[in-house]
């Protein structure tokens, strides 16, 4: 079964740090581009990151540049997001998503596997 | 990067013909996902590439369009459709979702 199973969520302080795991399974995952794509309580969908198969290509959105950080390890199957100097505006569900090809250099044809999410929490 | 969706939200009854448009604030070839959400789940692809049917997707769904305008069609509503439907543009980064169209029961 092709899943995706995040992890690491929690209620943090404004200005603390947290990291967000997804452990992937049932599919390649070294052949694919994954994302971070989170959505605050009631809200609609923000893309956050993206980061190519191999790493090599990444991409943030303003909202978290410099604060946030995305990685992969394709030797655990797994995919990773540091997020330090958390804000309160930072509170969302975080779905980890895999895109249909595994470059991040060309358009997209969509996202077709969604992990349940991780809740991220900012407040004092 | 602006994707703008109508209706924000819509009553239908089963049976019915929904029409959810999206437009874009500048012309994306063909490169637009369509997304069903039910409450406390994970989004769920529907179309990929403006108007390809992802596998396993009821031939009901359907989408069609390009440059800055596009549309998702169910052609009968089925109980299991009641739903919240985004498009995204998967053209270049930053990657934008439109606000969602709240499908409710009539």
């Amino acid at each position: 079964e092709v899943q995706l199973v995040e992890s690491g969520g929690g209620l943090v302080q404004p200005g603390s740090s947290l990291k967000l795991s997804c452990a992937a399974s049932g599919f390649r995952f070294d052949d694919y581009a994954m994302y971070w794509v989170r959505q605050a309580p009631g809200k609609g969908l923000e893309w956050v990151s993206s980061i190519s198969w191999s790493g090599d290509n990444i991409e943030y959105a303003d909202s978290v540049k410099g604060r946030f950080t995305i990685s992969r390890d394709n030797a655990k199957n797994s995919l990773y997001l540091q997020m330090n100097t958390l804000r309160p505006e930072d509170t969302a569900l975080y779905h980890c998503a895999k895109d249909m090809s595994p470059s991040i250099k060309v358009a997209s044809s969509g996202l077709d596997v969604w992990g349940q999410g991780a809740t991220v929490t900012v407040s004092s | 990067f602006q994707m703008t969706q109508s209706p924000s939200s819509m009553s239908a009854s089963v049976g019915d013909r929904v029409t959810i448009t999206c437009r874009a604030s500048q012309g994306i070839s063909t490169w637009v996902a369509w997304y069903q959400q039910k409450p406390g789940k994970a989004p769920k692809l529907l179309i990929y590439d403006a108007s390809s049917l992802y596998r396993g997707v009821p031939s009901r769904f359907s989408g069609s369009g390009s440059g800055t305008d596009f549309t998702l069609t169910i052609s009968s509503l089925q109980p299991e459709d009641y739903a919240t439907y985004f498009c995204q543009q998967a053209n270049s980064f930053p990657f934008t979702f439109g606000p969602g169209t709240k499908v409710e029961l009539k």
